[in-house]
């Protein structure tokens, strides 16, 4: 089974319009941390914004936020306001405490393709 | 402010061909990783290193090699490429996560794009 799940191979939204990329994930470990990543088409992996498994609120990054439903193993990305640089490839990515002790491996989705319409 | 370099940022191989590709980061980082990235697939894990000296497995090790005799730096080998290796490969680096503040985010070079005919 897959760790990292994103149901959307690709997205599209109006410009100004708010999104949501979904993103569950599958652990037993009681601790563990979710990441997203943007990888816009000049190739480069752009950290968003992170959540742990023991916040007790959601994370925010400016127009970025989070919304973590632990009962669900669900961790979306919400992008409020969309811009055309929003235009990109959006990974989540799960770190797993039991997944070899303090090496801090991250298990990557396969991605949703963002498209930013004017 | 240089962060995570990779070099080269271009590649190509014919099969049965060995390279090096090197990874350095100048931000005193104790972890790094190699990635590689194939359509539809994400990134996956090739090897990483949780210090100088050390070395470890990932999701996908066959067919590399890795060494990190100094800290920041961190070497990708393929010894006899082959045509499936044709991927874009990532290095990451991230410090060391005092308690309380494990997570910190691995910070990635800008990849190395390698093709072997």
């Amino acid at each position: 089974a897959q760790k990292i799940t994103q149901t959307q191979p690709g997205m599209f939204v109006q410009e100004k319009e708010a999104v949501t990329l979904d993103c569950t994930y599958d652990t037993s470990d009681p601790s563990y941390g979710l990441f997203w990543y943007k990888q816009p088409s000049s190739g480069e992996m752009i950290f968003l914004i992170y959540q742990g498994s023991y916040d007790q609120q959601n994370a925010t990054e400016g127009r970025y936020s989070l919304n973590f439903q632990k009962a669900r193993k669900s961790a979306n990305l919400v992008i409020s306001a969309s811009q055309l640089g929003d235009s990109a490839m959006y990974f989540c990515a799960m770190r797993e405490t039991n997944s070899g002790g303090s090496n801090y491996k991250l298990t990557f989705g396969k991605g949703t393709l963002l498209t930013v319409n004017p | 402010n240089a962060g995570v370099t990779q070099t080269p940022k271009f590649r190509v191989l014919k099969t049965g061909q060995s390279m090096t590709l090197l990874c350095a980061q100048d931000m005193n980082h104790e972890y790094m990783y190699w990635y590689r990235q194939d359509p539809g697939m994400g990134l996956r894990l090739i090897h990483y290193s949780v210090g100088e000296g050390t070395t470890a497995k990932g999701e996908v090790p066959d067919g590399y090699n890795v060494s990190r005799l100094k800290k920041q730096n961190f070497l990708l080998g393929l010894e006899s490429a082959a045509p499936s290796q044709t991927s874009v490969y990532f290095c990451a680096s991230r410090p060391f996560g005092e308690a309380g503040s494990e997570d910190q985010p691995q910070h990635f070079g800008d990849g190395t794009r390698l093709s072997i005919l």
